[in-house]
């Protein structure tokens, strides 16, 4: 069972473009969270996404950032019009279905680090 | 409003010998779920070991363990007979009834050959 899949692992794009990162679950997964980690700094949440839904973004600037997690296809993480303050690593993490239980466990994938130049 | 402090930015262990990570946490709920992650220079996150809120048992797996004290919200953990690979940024984190994760500032482990 593959882990977690983000691509790409490195982005750079100038100011004012548009970065997109990828992120498939792992197998039978149904769960996406995705996160920022600054340099020096611990990861902080942006958004929680079930299939077609998403569960809570509060974590997630209300501008130029949006997430989806189609039916088919990997979870997208999309900034529009970068900034070099989005330079950061970016972080995918899936769980299980929660079936009833609260899901306990995140699998990390190994992240995307975005440069802005 | 919940958050994880970890006031141990660096620290540094002998080959084979013991340390402790220290992590603490506030929260209003009474079920939740702490863990503790490890992010090699690769930057992936790897889970090291998890602890249930309503269990008093501490959480152990092989080297690594923690001690888990609900009332003072302290969720250290203890690495045994550390190894190379052991080297690494180690992050606690709470996870809430909301299914948020909330993650420390992380401590720098370096195992000293």
């Amino acid at each position: 069972n593959a882990g977690v899949m983000q691509n790409p692992r490195h982005l750079v794009r100038r100011r004012g473009q548009e970065a997109r990162l990828r992120c498939s679950p792992m197998k039978g997964h149904s769960h996406v969270y995705w996160y920022r980690q600054l340099p020096e700094e611990g990861l902080k949440f942006m958004v929680y996404l079930q299939k077609e839904n998403i569960i809570d973004e509060s974590g997630m600037p209300k501008e130029r950032f949006s997430a989806e997690f189609p039916k088919e296809g990997p979870s997208i993480l999309r900034i529009q019009q970068v900034v070099r303050g989005d330079s950061a690593a970016y972080f995918c993490a899936s769980s299980p279905p929660s079936g009833g239980r609260r899901t306990d466990t995140q699998y990390f994938g190994p992240g995307t680090r975005l440069t802005v130049l | 409003a919940q958050t994880v402090t970890q006031s141990q930015p660096e620290m540094s262990v002998q080959e084979a010998e013991t340390v402790t990570l220290s992590c603490t946490y506030d929260t209003s709920e009474n079920n939740y779920y702490l863990f503790w992650y490890k992010q090699p220079p690769s930057r992936q996150m790897i889970l090291v070991i998890r602890q249930e809120a309503y269990k008093q048992q501490n959480a152990t797996e092989n080297r690594f363990s923690v001690n888990f004290q609900k009332a003072a919200k302290s969720f250290s953990l203890k690495i045994s007979d550390s190894q190379l690979g052991d080297t690494a940024m180690y992050f606690c984190a709470l996870r809430n009834t909301g299914n948020q994760f909330y993650f420390g500032t992380g401590t720098s482990l370096t195992v000293i050959p």
